[in-house]
């Protein structure tokens, strides 16, 4: 089975910063990736994956790549909104699917 | 609007069964295949189980088989999960999912709001 880890998996950060958030695999993602919003109380909510983006229809502050086992989620400027859990999650294995643990962000 | 509305999540006693619900609208329900995800409480989420667009192929995570099943009625637009044999530790959020796939990716676009499954005693 695909191991997932996240780092960090608790971010304290202001409206405005820029927040990374790094998923790391057992077995390469290729583009078969994807993350999820989850705001609490709150079904997730997809974000972004490994497609290209015209399929996505992804906010602009939204970003995300692949490299290896390594996966980088990046939220440019952080909105309001944006104060939630995120979810990493590697489909390599379809249709078996895998989550990473969440990063909550917070704010400081 | 697409959307996909569930039902069926209840109070059970351990060794109980239950049977969710998510009907699909908005959208052409037999174009997708879709999977049953949970999330226990304060935990993370958990893939529980994938049906293909027809029915006809089904995966289910190796620790449920056997006690958790998955349906379809395109018809209905509905997708069901079957649960029996329920366990304190089934007490969750599950959540339908849509998926989008086709080489090289794959991942849920719109998720259900959730159905909350407590099994007590």
């Amino acid at each position: 089975d695909i191991q997932l880890t996240q780092s960090p998996s608790f971010v304290s950060a202001s409206i405005g910063d820029r927040v990374t958030i790094t998923c790391r695999a057992s077995q390469g993602f290729n583009s078969f990736f994807a993350w999820y919003r989850q705001k609490p109380g709150k079904a997730p909510e997809f974000l972004i994956s490994g497609a290209p983006s015209f399929q996505s229809g992804v906010p602009s502050r939204f970003s995300a790549s692949a490299s290896g086992t390594e996966i980088t989620f990046t939220i440019s400027s952080l909105q309001p909104e944006d104060f939630a859990t995120y979810f990493c999650q590697h489909g390599y294995s379809y249709p078996r699917v895998t989550f990473g643990p969440g990063t909550k962000v917070d704010m400081k | 609007e697409v959307q996909l509305v569930q039902s069926g999540g209840e109070v059970v006693r351990p060794g109980g069964s239950l049977r969710l619900s998510c009907e699909g609208s908005g959208f052409t329900f037999t174009n997708f295949e879709m999977n049953w995800v949970r999330q226990a409480p304060g935990k993370g989420l958990e893939w529980i189980s994938y049906i293909d667009s027809s029915g006809s192929t089904i995966f289910i995570a190796d620790s449920l088989r056997g006690r958790f099943t998955v349906s379809r009625d395109n018809a209905k637009t509905s997708l069901y999960l079957q649960v029996n044999h329920l366990r304190v530790e089934d007490s969750a959020i599950y959540y339908c999912a849509r998926i989008v796939s086709g080489p090289p990716y794959y991942y849920m676009d719109v998720w259900g709001g959730g159905t909350t499954v407590i099994v007590s005693s």
